[in-house]
């Protein structure tokens, strides 16, 4: 079983719509989560981090998480294709270690 | 925000040669540095832990005299590939962890080895 696990899309939404990205991970002892925007060629960019049980927003964003089910998910509302990338997943089980990341999911956001 | 920067950012070599990768902290001091490898279409897979002033820590399956890591600084991490080979084409990015455990990705430096 992988580590962190996302579905690889591509997941395509009009412009405007809200885009949903889920993220399951394997390790219980998992501490933080967090959401990479990554496009073509460049280096990931973090979008969400994101600590406790319950929902985070951030403008258009909104990260959930839900221990119990080692779930992670993310919401983007107002969808725009400049979202248009791929959306990592990663998870530490420490503050301070190397991030686990997920394959990634790619987004196309049709305008 | 903390920036990390990588040099070269692109760099073509031929089979056989060593090619030397810089990452920098530029505004923060770094004890710890991270170096991930990223094939097309995968994810970020965790090469080797970087620990200013001490061996570096390798994940299973990477090869520590292939390469070789250095973190003589808490603002400066290298990474050297040796004998390329056309396998070992592919975009290795670093990240830097701050006093306060945050990490800072860098913008990654694409290896192309013919």
């Amino acid at each position: 079983q992988k580590e962190v696990e996302q579905n690889s899309g591509p997941l395509s939404v009009p412009e405007g719509a809200i885009a949903s990205l889920n993220c399951t991970y394997s390790d219980r002892v998992s501490q933080s989560f967090f959401w990479y925007r990554q496009y073509s060629g460049k280096s990931p960019e973090l979008i969400m981090s994101i600590y406790s049980n319950g929902d985070k927003e951030d403008g258009r964003f909104t990260a959930q998480l839900n221990k119990a089910s080692q779930y992670v998910s993310l919401l983007i509302r107002d969808s725009q294709p400049s979202d248009s990338a791929t959306y990592l997943c990663a998870v530490n089980r420490q503050a301070g270690t190397a991030l686990i990341f997920g394959k990634g999911t790619t987004l196309s956001v049709s305008s | 925000g903390a920036v990390v920067s990588q040099h070269p950012s692109w760099v073509i070599c031929k089979s056989g040669t060593s090619v030397k990768i810089e990452c920098r902290s530029l505004d923060f001091q770094a004890t710890t540095m991270f170096w991930y490898r990223q094939f097309p279409k995968q994810s970020l897979m965790l090469m080797a832990t970087s620990n200013e002033g001490s061996k570096a820590t390798y994940e299973q399956g990477v090869e520590k005299d292939k390469f070789l890591i250095n973190h003589a600084s808490l603002t400066l991490s290298t990474l050297t590939v040796t004998s390329a080979h056309p396998e070992d084409s592919s975009f290795y990015i670093c990240s830097a962890r701050d006093l306060a455990y945050e990490q800072y990705f860098g913008p990654g430096t694409r290896l192309t080895v013919t």
